[in-house]
């Protein structure tokens, strides 16, 4: 069974439009991650959380916004759509004990802004 | 800030052949390095890591070597096979508060039965 949710998988937007993508846990980690992959910057960090609270935000556009509604949860929600924001999103979780610490990613959410 | 170079962007051999994926990284102090896995339609998978220097990791017949004089950790396997056909990313955390996870720009290994 997955330990990290990610829904939907795949999504198609809009330009100008909004979405939200899911992330859930169940790995019971307490610091959990975004990263976007595309052609142009495979795995690129965006976000980091630990219990709750952001620790590092490497996304320039206010744009992208997480959000944890519980310490398992991190959602990310888009506003205003480009087509440059097509790309498959990532959300990864440890345990922050030590740097050496393994990171799990989800399976991802694929996205498609026309 | 921290960074993580693959050399190799692709790589092609034949089932059997010897593997090498050379990675470089910048970081101040003493970062992990980690090897993952990337399969199509999946996220990427842990493959193994190693935390000092001289230390070995490895996994499923894949390991890398620790070397902080060199700033490297290249992954190396003695014969490949067509199922090992993935990406692979070479990444690093650094020992800041945030302990952010760096990757590379990743290697397309395809083996040829």
């Amino acid at each position: 069974d997955p330990k990290i949710i990610q829904k939907p998988k795949y999504l198609v937007a809009v330009t100008g439009s909004e979405k939200i993508l899911i992330c859930e846990q169940y790995l019971g980690h307490n610091a959990m991650y975004w990263y976007r992959q595309s052609a142009k910057k495979p795995l690129e960090f965006m976000f980091s959380y630990s219990y709750q609270k952001l620790m590092d935000n490497q996304t320039a556009s206010s744009r992208f916004q997480p959000q944890s509604s519980k310490k398992n949860h991190l959602d990310l929600q888009i506003t205003a759509l480009k087509p440059d924001d097509s790309a498959t999103y990532f959300c990864a979780s440890r345990d922050r004990g030590s740097s050496a610490e393994t990171l799990y990613f989800g399976s991802g959410t694929r996205l498609t802004v026309l | 800030g921290d960074s993580v170079t693959q050399t190799e962007g692709q790589v092609a051999l034949s089932e059997e052949d010897f593997l090498t994926i050379h990675c470089n990284y910048s970081a101040s102090g003493y970062p992990a390095l980690f090897w993952y896995v990337q399969y199509p339609g999946e996220g990427p998978q842990f493959l193994f890591r190693a935390s000092r220097d001289k230390e070995k990791g490895s996994s499923r017949g894949f390991e890398a070597t620790y070397n902080k004089e060199a700033t490297s950790f290249h992954l190396q396997k003695a014969s490949v096979q067509e199922s090992d056909s993935a990406v692979y990313y070479c990444a690093l955390s650094g020992n800041t508060g945030n302990y952010k996870y760096v990757f590379g720009a990743g290697t397309r290994l395809k083996v040829i039965a």
